[in-house]
């Protein structure tokens, strides 16, 4: 069973725009939460990630939001450009495993 | 410097064959993970190697499933008596220590097409 789930499916977005993807978790023990880009033939690379003593984190035009009581975290891509066009996955774990629990995936097309 | 590199980029083999899937994992990097990406899916953890011991292999699906790390460093998926449903994108990934917090460098899989 997926322990994290993600939406949209997919989205389309105009060049400027802004892409949000929302996850959700029902796991408590989950203490570490990264969001990573995957190109088409490539493997996964690490975007961003969040741990729950914070509420948000900013990189660059990367943003994770992230809501504790809802287990609810999110991420917004700011002036999104052509080259964010890509499937972006959250992911998962706690602190006394090895592995990453990912969500389904978000295609995100951005039209120029 | 070099990533992770994963042999073969493609694999297309016949139901009830055996095949090996080979990762290279970046230089001095002690963790090595293997993922199953199926198509419009995330990765799904299969096996975590400390060093040449798999010190979690839960994620393995049954026992047609085997990996190996016998020096450390490079490692082999092997999966016997191939099924249809065995066809994924195989991942590799490494990090310089163990821990899902430490950065997980991903190579760009192995594509697996079971006929």
């Amino acid at each position: 069973q997926q322990q994290v789930k993600q939406s949209p499916q997919s989205l389309i977005v105009q060049k400027g725009g802004i892409s949000i993807i929302n996850c959700a978790y029902e796991n408590t023990a989950f203490d570490y939460f990264p969001w990573y880009q995957q190109f088409p033939g490539k493997g996964p690379a690490l975007l961003i990630a969040i741990r729950p003593d914070v509420s948000e984190k900013k990189e660059g035009r990367f943003t994770i939001s992230f809501n504790k009581s809802a287990k609810q975290f999110s991420l917004h891509i700011m002036d999104s450009q052509p080259g964010d066009s890509a499937t972006y996955f959250c992911a998962a774990s706690n602190p006394h495993d090895y592995k990453l629990s990912f969500g389904a995936g978000t295609t995100v097309t951005v039209r120029a | 410097g070099a990533g992770v590199s994963q042999t073969p980029s493609n694999k297309v083999t016949e139901k009830g064959k055996y095949v090996e899937l080979r990762c290279d994992p970046i230089s001095g990097h002690t963790a090595l993970y293997w993922y199953r990406q199926s198509l419009g899916q995330g990765p799904e953890f299969l096996i975590y190697f400390q060093g040449t011991g798999a010190a979690d292999d839960s994620g393995l699906p049954n026992d047609r499933f085997f990996a190996v790390r016998p020096e450390g460093s490079v490692s082999t998926l092997k999966i016997q008596r191939t099924e249809r449903g065995d066809s994924a994108v195989y991942l590799c990934a490494s990090s310089f220590a163990p821990g899902a917090r430490e950065t997980q460098y991903f190579g760009p899989g192995t594509r697996l097409l079971v006929l």
